[in-house]
């Protein structure tokens, strides 16, 4: 258990939909990362937030966001949903003394 | 832009011996890490890799040449539990820990 919780496990919608998927970070992390792994794929990077605020940027689509809360935990809304978002959706938290990012279970998203 | 490569697959036998090689061609490369990743679970850190050399973990070394751009992790007394993906995964100076930069993973399957 790496501390770093996701909610839900599985998601399943319809094409056009908009979801939320909720991370929250080991106590104390300050830095939550987003990564999408499609099926064959590699993870990919999306999104990263430092202590609320915008760091870093991937490849996200202008139908996806993110944000990170006072409290720390992030949501990554996905929007005008398609079949190729189908995914699994990770977290990943770190610390600013360590080198590793501990990551979530993840949300797996079906899109039908 | 970023290139790394991996192995899709590798086939080795339990208790022997397997090296998974990843060449990265990257500005401005900061470290690399090696994460293992059952399937559909979430990733888990095995090594990080700043300095050239070898770096060992028990039944698990990798090892880093920064002008060759390459590395590898080495496993040692494969056992049944070792099959998973192995990810490679690269950082830059420009963004440092902002995001991880991963290969597609080699897939290592364990046989009796």
């Amino acid at each position: 258990d790496s501390g770093v919780t996701q909610t839900p496990k599985h998601l399943i919608t319809a094409t056009g939909q908009r979801v939320t998927l909720r991370c929250s970070p080991r106590s104390g992390d300050l830095s939550v990362y987003w990564y999408q792994q499609s099926l064959d794929q590699g993870l990919q990077f999306l999104i990263q937030y430092y202590n609320g605020e915008e760091r870093a940027k991937g490849n996200i689509l202008e139908r996806f966001s993110a944000q990170q809360f006072p409290d720390l935990h992030s949501e990554l809304n996905l929007s005008s949903l398609e079949l190729g978002d189908s995914a699994l959706y990770f977290c990943a938290s770190r610390s600013g003394s360590e080198d590793e990012q501990f990551f979530g279970p993840g949300t797996r998203l079906t899109v039908l | 832009g970023q290139n790394i490569d991996q192995p899709t697959e590798m086939t080795a036998t339990e208790g022997a011996i397997v090296q998974i090689n990843c060449t990265y061609q990257t500005s401005g490369f900061n470290g690399l890490f090696w994460y293992q990743q059952h399937a559909g679970e979430a990733p888990t850190f095995l090594s990080y890799n700043v300095l050239d050399g070898l770096e060992e973990k028990g039944r698990f070394s990798s090892f880093l040449s920064r002008s060759k751009g390459y590395s590898y992790l080495l496993l040692k007394e494969l056992q049944m539990k070792d099959s998973a993906s192995y990810l490679c995964a690269v950082t830059n100076t420009g963004t440092g820990f902002q995001k991880l930069v991963f290969g597609t993973g080699t897939r290592l399957l364990v046989s009796p």
